[in-house]
Parts: structure tokens; sequence; C-alpha cells
């Protein structure tokens, strides 16, 4: 099993709509979730970090995180062209010394005018 | 003010050449995360520095990859006998502070023929 779990996608939604972006990670102590966006050809860049159970809401944006359930998913609403790409979850134990992100393979998402 | 830069953004070896990828991290950020990414997939985890000093190299792939950050700012990752498995994007990223967002940089592409 994959530390970390996403749908490949594509997931395509119509221009204004919500998109729901999924994750799933098997180490129970993960505590620090992110999720980063990748333009093709250009680096990760980070969209939201959550560390608590519950909602996070940034613009358009909102992360939710479930740790009893290993789950955090990213709603991206009014969904726009200019957001089709691939959205990486990055997951990090925060345990000792261990500060390494492990990722998904991320979600390619497209965005249809 | 700046991000974090890397040089070269593209590098073209032959099989069996050494090569040296530079990073320059975000100016005050302490800790320095090399990683790599092949097509379609999520950043691998190679090494992380703090300050000085490598807290976790266990992502290097084998003895050919070594990284260094002798003042605690720029890293350089060196592959010795670089092999066309080698070939990927090599994202250096930085981070500060208890949460330790990571910001990366645009990164290398290492092509090996």
């Amino acid at each position: 099993q994959k530390e970390v779990e996403q749908n490949s996608g594509p997931l395509s939604v119509p221009e204004g709509a919500i998109a729901s972006l999924n994750c799933t990670y098997s180490d129970r102590g993960s505590q620090s979730f992110f999720w980063y966006r990748q333009y093709s050809g250009k680096s990760p860049e980070l969209i939201m970090s959550i560390y608590s159970n519950g909602d996070k809401e940034d613009g358009r944006f909102t992360a939710q995180l479930n740790k009893a359930s290993q789950y955090v998913s990213l709603l991206i609403r009014d969904s726009q062209p200019s957001d089709s790409a691939t959205y990486l979850c990055a997951v990090r134990l925060n345990a000792g010394n261990n500060r390494k992100l492990i990722w998904g393979l991320g979600t390619s998402l497209a965005v249809n005018p | 003010g700046a991000g974090v830069s890397q040089t070269p953004s593209n590098k073209v070896t032959e099989k069996g050449k050494y090569v040296e990828l530079r990073c320059d991290p975000i100016s005050g950020h302490t800790a320095l995360y090399w990683y790599r990414q092949s097509l379609g997939q999520g950043p691998e985890f190679l090494i992380y520095f703090q300050g000085t000093g490598a807290a976790d190299d266990s992502g290097l792939p084998n003895d050919r990859f070594f990284a260094v950050r002798p003042e605690g700012s720029v890293s350089t990752l060196k592959i010795q006998r670089t092999e066309r498995g080698d070939s990927a994007v090599y994202l250096c990223a930085s981070s500060q502070g208890a949460r330790e967002t990571q910001y990366f940089g645009p990164g290398t592409r290492l092509l090996v023929l």
C-alpha cells in the first residue's frame, strides 16, 4: 500500500463548479498535511496546509482533515480554467527529526470553460 | 523577497559523467530539502539539511549521490557516474519555523544520454 494515495484523474469539471480532490494516507503518526498545485513543467506551489481536524478555508480553497479516517481533501469553489493543474497531496510525520514530505502521485484537474 | 533558486535550469550529460546541481534557499531558511520528480510521479525525497548537517539522507538512492551544505545556506547535490535512470527533475525546497512549510525552487531538469 502506498503511503499517500490520490486518484490520478483526470478530474474534469465545468467552469464555476466545485472540484473535490481526495487523499488518503497510511501512517497514523502523520501530523502535517499539505496541498500543492503543479502546473505542467513547473515546480510545486503550496496551496493549503492543515494540521488539525476539521476545515480550513482560504479564499476559494477549503482543506478538510479527518485524522480518524486518515483522509484529507481539497475543495475548490468556483473553479476557473486557471485552476487546471496537477494537485499533489503531501504528508509529514513530524516525529523526532523526521521532516521529509511523503507525496501522492497527484490528481490532474481540468476545468473546462 | 527572492525565492528558492536552482542552477542550472537544464543539464544534459552523458552516461558515466559527474554532475553538480546547485540550490540557493530563501534567505534565513535553515532547513533545505532535495527531491527528485519523474514524469507522472510525485516528488521523491532525497535528503534534508538542518543548518550544515544532513539530518536525514535516507532517500539518497545509492552512494553515487551526495549532497553538501557547507555554510548552512547554498547546497550542492552531486551525482557521480550518472546513469540514464538518473534523468528527472531535481527539486530543492527550503523552510523555516515550527510548521516548516516547504517552498520549492524551479528545479533542474537533468537528462542523462
